[in-house]
């Protein structure tokens, strides 16, 4: 079945530090890949998508290109900031076969520090 | 637009009583999902529907039904609440599996 992996946490940075936050995937068919952000207490936002291989997703300084050679959808910023401190889960949704409903990584806890 | 709405956000439930999580969106998606999420182990599918009257089991249904009478409402019933059940439910929306879903703010189990 389709699955997704993901870098464990928590993962603690520096402010204006670089991040990368590496996500590989297995699924049938040709899935859509996404970045969900969960700040303290609340539920998930969407923070980035891809369709299809080459795809880069974008938003608020985030950025992740689906590969699919390697099957990866990695998430990265250029200079980090407190507020982004927040759990992290790459998920899949898969366009062919088996449940539907996106398929989740474990979350990558992120801790930025000043 | 509401989004997703949960009710309740709290909840204390002791082994064997049953009750029902509630969900509601308007958005006029047709699908519509819930989650638990469990330390160290992700958001895990339970059960979704893709239309009013038609609903499948997701990775972990064991434990909880639900049905899907309107496109709006999607309740999720525990019918003999478990310790194993303590959790954050997460209620789910979209338009079509390949979009973006909206999650609810979630609902946290407690079963003693």
């Amino acid at each position: 079945g389709d699955s997704v992996t993901q870098m464990e946490g928590p993962v603690t940075l520096s402010e204006e530090a670089f991040l990368t936050i590496n996500c590989t995937y297995t699924a049938t068919g040709y899935p859509s890949l996404f970045w969900y952000v969960q700040y303290p207490g609340e539920g998930l936002q969407l923070l980035l998508k891809a369709t299809k291989a080459d795809d880069k997703g974008s938003n608020k300084g985030f950025e992740a290109t689906y590969r699919k050679e390697t099957t990866s959808f990695h998430l990265e910023k250029g200079s980090v900031q407190v507020s982004d401190s927040a759990v992290y889960f790459c998920a899949l949704s898969s366009s062919g076969g088996g449940a539907d409903g996106l398929t989740f990584g474990k979350g990558t806890h992120l801790i930025i520090q000043p | 637009n509401a989004g997703v709405t949960q009710t309740p956000k709290f909840q204390v439930l002791k082994t064997g009583q049953s009750m029902t999580l509630q969900c509601a969106q308007d958005m006029n998606h047709e699908y519509m999902s819930w989650y638990r999420q469990d330390p160290g182990m992700g958001l895990r599918l339970i059960h979704y529907s893709v239309g009013a009257g038609i609903t499948d089991q997701g990775e972990v249904p064991n434990g909880y039904n639900v049905s899907r009478s309107t496109t709006e409402d999607f309740p999720l019933r525990l019918l003999s609440a478990a310790p194993s059940q303590t959790s954050v439910y997460f209620c789910a929306s979209t338009a079509a599996w390949g979009n973006e879903q909206f999650f609810g703010p979630g609902t946290r189990l407690t079963v003693l």
